[in-house]
C-alpha cells in the first residue's frame, strides 16, 4: 500500500535550536514528495518538492529537506528554529491510487517553537 | 493561499439540509481538489478534476457531489447523506492532474448544529 507516516505527532525545540520533522513514505515508482505546513484555521502552504535531482532541497522561510531513497525518508529540517514556525506540518506524496494518481497525506506533525 | 478563494469562511448547517462550498482559483489551473480535515487526521480526498466537465471520486466521495462547468470554479456540495460532515474543507488546484504542487485555498469550516 501506497502510504505516508509522520511518527511524531508533536515535536518541540527551544528557539535557535535546529529542528527536524520526520517522513517517511511507501511508494511505487519514483517518488514525488513535498511539505506543507498550515496556521491554524488556514490552508496549506506548500514549503519545498523534491522531484529528481539533488537530496538536498531548499525551500521557504529557510526549511530543507533530505531525501534518502535507501531509507525511504525526506525529513523536514531547519538550522535554527523561530517561534514564528509553530504550526502543524504535513509530508505529501505522489501515489498511484485505484483511480488514478493524487497525492496521499501523511497526518500531520504539530511542531512547537518554545522561546 | 495564493489565488485560490473559498467561501464561505465559516458555515452552519442543520441536519438534513445540503450545502454548497465554493471554491475559485485565477491561477488557470487545469486540476482542482477537494479535502476533508479532520481534528489529528491528515487531508483525505473527496473528489478531484483534471479538465472542465470532468471529475473522479476520490477516498471518500459517499454524501458529497461536485460539478466543473468552468476551469475557474469547483463547488462541493455536502449533501444530507454525509453523515459526518463536521469539518474544516480544503480546496486546491495544480497546473495539471499530480505530480505537481498543490496550491491551497484558505478552507471553509462546517458545522452541523
Amino acid at each position: 500500500a501506497q502510504s505516508v507516516a509522520q511518527p511524531e505527532d508533536q515535536v518541540n525545540v527551544a528557539e535557535g535550536n535546529p529542528l527536524t520533522v520526520k517522513c517517511t513514505y511507501s511508494v511505487s515508482g519514483n517518488p514525488y514528495l513535498f511539505w506543507y505546513v498550515q496556521y491554524p484555521n488556514r490552508g496549506l502552504q506548500f514549503l519545498l518538492k523534491y522531484i529528481t535531482g539533488d537530496n538536498l532541497v531548499k525551500g521557504s522561510y529557510g526549511f530543507e529537506a533530505e531525501f534518502n531513497k535507501s531509507q525511504t525518508s525526506f525529513h523536514l529540517k531547519k538550522p535554527s528554529a523561530l517561534v514564528s514556525d509553530s504550526a502543524l506540518y504535513f509530508c505529501a506524496v505522489r501515489a498511484v491510487r485505484p483511480y488514478g494518481q493524487n497525492f496521499v497525506f501523511g497526518p500531520g506533525t504539530r511542531l512547537s517553537v518554545l522561546p | 493561499d495564493g489565488g485560490i478563494t473559498q467561501s464561505p469562511k465559516y458555515l452552519f448547517r442543520k441536519e438534513g439540509q445540503n450545502v454548497t462550498l465554493s471554491c475559485e482559483q485565477n491561477l488557470n489551473h487545469d486540476a482542482m481538489y477537494w479535502y476533508r480535515q479532520d481534528p489529528g487526521q491528515g487531508l483525505r480526498l473527496i473528489y478531484y478534476s483534471q479538465i472542465v466537465n470532468d471529475f473522479q471520486k476520490g477516498d471518500i466521495a459517499e454524501g458529497y457531489s461536485v460539478s466543473r462547468e468552468k476551469k475557474e470554479s469547483f463547488p462541493l456540495t455536502v449533501t444530507s447523506a454525509q453523515k459526518n460532515p463536521t469539518a474544516f474543507y480544503l480546496c486546491a488546484s495544480s497546473i495539471e492532474l499530480a505530480g505537481d504542487t498543490q496550491y491551497f485555498g484558505p478552507g471553509t469550516r462546517l458545522t452541523v448544529l
